[in-house]
């Protein structure tokens, strides 16, 4: 069970705008950044959001991501079919002394 | 073109071990803390274990401390996991991360009699 919690899906239909929430605490969140993961099975994940809002070369400006106190969001704006994926967040949490990912959510393009 | 390729997956015994490796290339592999990170099937993303650039720091996840080892030789640029003691949970596919950028297509490992 992760320290980080995700809805397990979220859904839209191709241009409208989702929002994945991701809720932490004190010791993760709350003290570091955190970065966004997409994940297509059979695939290697890719990083879709660093440092709770910046986006690596290459990721469209559809996907952006926000942090608050103890949470963070990611939302994909103008949903495609391509955006069919698993999203994870991930950061350090200072109590486990480790990284720690979400729980994940399954996007789905209706 | 950054590429990490894992190796030494299969399938082993409960209590056995195993080696994973990941050789890197395309980027200053001495330069880069790296990770492995596992999904089992059905589930998500859980961190293991991480390495500092220069090896001198490396952290576990509580699931696999003093079963696991991680380190590298940046000689060689390649990444290992040791892992000893396996269980059944330990079933999944490791992936070799650079932090956190790069991810290797991930190598299979089967722990089951």
């Amino acid at each position: 069970q992760s320290v980080l919690t995700q809805p397990p899906s979220a859904s839209g239909t191709p241009g409208q705008r989702v929002t994945i929430s991701c809720s932490g605490g004190s010791s993760n969140i709350g003290s570091h950044s955190v970065n966004w993961f997409q994940h297509l099975p059979g695939t290697a994940p890719k990083l879709l959001i660093y440092t709770n809002n910046q986006r690596p070369s290459g990721v469209p400006d559809r996907f952006s991501g926000s942090k608050s106190g103890t949470s963070a969001s990611l939302a994909i704006s103008g949903l495609q079919s391509e955006d069919e994926a698993d999203y994870y967040c991930a950061t350090w949490d200072d109590s486990l002394n480790g990284h720690v990912f979400g729980t994940g959510t399954k996007v789905t393009v209706l | 073109e950054v590429q990490l390729l894992e190796s030494g997956g299969g399938l082993v015994q409960p209590g056995g071990s195993l080696r994973l490796s990941c050789a890197a290339s395309g980027f200053t592999f001495r330069s880069h803390d790296m990770s492995w990170v596992r999904q089992a099937p059905g589930k998500g993303l859980e961190w293991v274990s991480s390495i500092s650039d220069r090896g001198d720091r490396t952290h576990y996840a509580n699931s696999v401390k003093g079963r696991f080892t991680i380190s590298r030789d940046n000689s060689k640029n390649t990444l290992f996991l040791q892992m000893n003691s396996l269980r059944a949970e330990d079933t999944a596919v490791y992936y070799c991360v650079r932090h956190w950028d790069a991810w290797g297509l991930g190598a299979l490992v089967t722990v089951s009699s």
